[in-house]
């Protein structure tokens, strides 16, 4: 059965520090890694998508890697401010034909000033 | 990024009532579009993949009788929940994929709060 876990389930810390999310994956066949930030009673955001080759991928603060040999992802948050207050969710997609995704329950982050 | 739009943003009704969702691609065409269900505190949940022009395809569990899809147009979906009951109340987001890219994206709409007194 594919599936994402999270760690951890929440994070508090304080604003400016940073922070390392934690994703590992049992999906197959892989065909990419998705990390989403989403907003309480908003739609999820895209941050980053990496495929199989890729192994580190930056949008602004937010910097996302990828073993796709022991399955596991980061996502690392620097300098966080209030704003990044939010549920964090990786998300793997699997190439069988038409393609499925699989979600992580998420980690929720609190930052506090 | 491309731009999904979900209308109503929030809906209450009445037991026995339906009510319908609309989810458009603003700025590009999807030939599939996705509905989730997300309850409190939990991770997004598929319910189908919509089609555009054919019939959607429902996860299983999903009432399709209940949760009638229809993918009229290349960028407009909806969902009609059909006599909706209190444990239907939900937050319930599309997504429409954008296959111009290399890895296909899912955009998601900002999501439909659903309460039923």
């Amino acid at each position: 059965k594919n599936q994402v876990e999270q760690s951890p389930q929440s994070l508090i810390i304080l604003e400016g520090k940073n922070c390392t999310l934690q994703c590992n994956y049992t999906v197959s066949p892989f065909s990419n890694l998705r990390w989403y930030k989403q907003d309480t009673g908003r739609g999820p955001v895209s941050l980053t998508i990496m495929t199989f080759s890729e192994n580190t991928k930056s949008n602004g603060r937010y910097t996302a890697t990828l073993d796709a040999d022991t399955k596991q992802s980061s996502l690392h948050i620097t300098a966080s401010q209030l704003s990044d207050s939010a549920s964090y969710i990786c998300v793997v997609g699997s190439n069988f034909g038409n393609e499925k995704l699989t979600f992580g329950t998420g980690t929720r982050l609190t930052i506090i000033p | 990024g491309a731009v999904v739009s979900q209308h109503p943003s929030w809906v209450i009704c009445k037991s026995g009532t339906s009510v319908k969702i609309e989810c458009r691609s603003l700025d590009f065409q999807a030939t599939t579009m996705f509905w989730y269900r997300q309850f409190p505190k939990q991770s997004l949940m598929l319910m189908a993949t919509s089609n555009e022009g054919s019939k959607a395809t429902y996860e299983q569990g999903v009432e399709k009788d209940k949760f009638l899809i229809n993918h009229a147009s290349l960028t407009l979906s909806t969902l009609t929940v059909t006599s909706a009951h209190p444990e239907d109340s939900s937050f319930y987001i599309c997504s429409a994929r954008d296959v111009r890219g290399t890895v296909h994206e899912q955009y998601f709409g900002p999501g439909t709060r659903l309460t039923v007194t």
